[in-house]
């Protein structure tokens, strides 16, 4: 079965640190990617998608991730966060053999401490 | 305004009282989907709809039911709800399937006893 891995559980980071949050799928040949972010007691909202073309895509607040075809991973990336980044991250996977089935990963809860 | 309205926002019932939630969306979209989210595992998908008269199951859809009657609704319905199934319920749409950007509702706590 296909499945999405995000390593981290909790991440907790002072403000004005450096962000990097893993994201590795299984194989399944063609993906869309996304990053969803979920602020405390908010519903989840898009921060970016990779579908094609070149592999860093940018996303909303200076988020970017980057696109890594050979090692099946799509990592979210900020280069300096704020308190207001205090949230829940998932990843998705969307393959290209099913239209309808949307696959996330578990989630990662960051904590940025001000 | 676009958006994607769940109802209720909470809900406390007892075991085997049947039902629903409701999840509608004002823009137009074909593919709406119900998730649900629990501490540790995230969402899971349960039950999804590429259009009107088109559903079709999730990862985890064992005790419920959807239907597509009208393309701007896609209701959840619980048949003999239990302890189990407490949880953050999610409905969602998009505009073309699971490889578009989806579009969230608020969410609907449900606590089952």
């Amino acid at each position: 079965a296909q499945s999405v891995s995000q390593h981290n559980h909790h991440v907790i980071l002072s403000e004005a640190a450096s962000l990097e949050l893993g994201c590795n799928y299984s194989y399944g040949g063609t993906v869309n990617l996304f990053w969803y972010v979920q602020y405390p007691g908010q519903h989840l909202q898009l921060l970016l998608k990779y579908f094609s073309g070149d592999p860093l895509v940018k996303g909303i607040k200076g988020f970017e991730a980057e696109f890594i075809k050979s090692k099946f991973s799509f990592n979210l990336r900020k280069p300096s966060v704020q308190w207001s980044d205090t949230a829940e991250y998932f990843c998705a996977v969307a393959y290209g053999g099913s239209q309808g089935n949307l696959i996330f990963g578990k989630g990662t809860k960051l904590s940025v401490k001000p | 305004e676009a958006q994607v309205t769940q109802n209720p926002r909470y809900l406390i019932t007892v075991t085997g009282k049947k039902l629903t939630v409701t999840c509608s969306q004002n823009m137009n979209h074909e593919y709406m989907s119900w998730y649900r989210q629990d501490p540790g595992l995230g969402l899971r998908q349960i039950y999804y709809s590429m259009n009107v008269e088109v559903t079709d199951k999730g990862d985890v859809p064992e005790g419920y039911k959807v239907s597509r009657k009208e393309k701007r609704n896609f209701p959840l319905i619980l048949e003999s709800p239990s302890p189990n199934q407490t949880s953050l319920y999610f409905c969602a749409s998009s505009q073309q399937g699971a490889r578009s950007p989806l579009h969230f509702g608020n969410g609907t706590r449900l606590t089952v006893t």
